[in-house]
């Protein structure tokens, strides 16, 4: 069984600010991890992915996510906000399947909304 | 590259009726799934298709739920009868065959359903 914690619903940043969104996991397997991102009125896009390479991820927009197995956490980071940011954000859990090297289905997080002010 | 299409993007149905929901997949991927997000609660997984072949369809609700995937191509979820507790945002999502060794999943922008 595989879930994610997304620790908190909203987040709200100045344009400039860092930005952290939470996420800690749970997976009884080697895991593969997921930040999606959804923007009003559009599909879910990938911001970035962790599949057992290495533990600093590096996605689209600058933002990026370390994975901590001692932790259990996958938390997401950006230096500063753009307003273009604002938007709900998810982390998702799959079991990666090393022979094929696709990805089961996902296990999303509950999303956290950022919002970022002026 | 075209994206992944959902068709259509709201719909707005009594309880009792039935209605069908359409994803086109990005062409040339053998992968299609169907997500689903209640209000207020996360997204959920329905099922997932290996080209017209059902993978795993362990995420759907009830026998309310038919999904068909004609030729491998687009999909159909149809709902009947329809319910309150049906209404949400239903995604579809598509991968490539597993030989390409890819990782993620591309989403459509979701149909909202409401049933009345």
């Amino acid at each position: 069984a595989q879930s994610v914690t997304q620790l908190d619903s909203h987040v709200s940043v100045s344009e400039g600010t860092p930005v952290l969104l939470r996420c800690n996991y749970s997976s009884s397997y080697s895991p593969s991890l997921f930040w999606y991102v959804q923007h009003p009125n559009k599909g879910l896009q990938l911001l970035l992915k962790y599949t057992s390479a290495a533990t600093l991820v590096k996605g689209i927009n600058g933002f990026e996510a370390e994975f901590k197995k001692s932790e259990t956490s996958f938390h997401l980071t950006k230096p500063s906000a753009h307003m273009s940011d604002a938007a709900e954000y998810f982390c998702v859990v799959s079991k990666f399947y090393q022979g094929t090297g696709t990805a089961s289905k996902l296990t999303f997080g509950t999303g956290t909304r950022l919002q970022v002010t002026l | 590259e075209a994206g992944v299409t959902q068709f259509p993007s709201h719909s707005v149905i009594e309880k009792g009726q039935t209605v069908t929901l359409r994803c086109d997949p990005i062409s040339g991927h053998d992968n299609l799934y169907w997500y689903r997000r209640v209000m207020g609660k996360e997204i959920k997984f329905l099922l997932h298709f290996v080209k017209e072949s059902k993978q795993d369809e362990s995420g759907m609700p009830n026998n309310r739920f038919l999904a068909e995937r004609t030729g491998g191509t687009y999909s159909t979820l149809k709902v009947q009868p329809a319910e309150l507790e049906d209404s949400g945002v239903y995604f579809c999502a598509s991968s490539p065959d597993r030989a390409l060794r890819t990782y993620e999943q591309y989403f459509g922008p979701g149909t909202r359903l409401t049933v009345t």
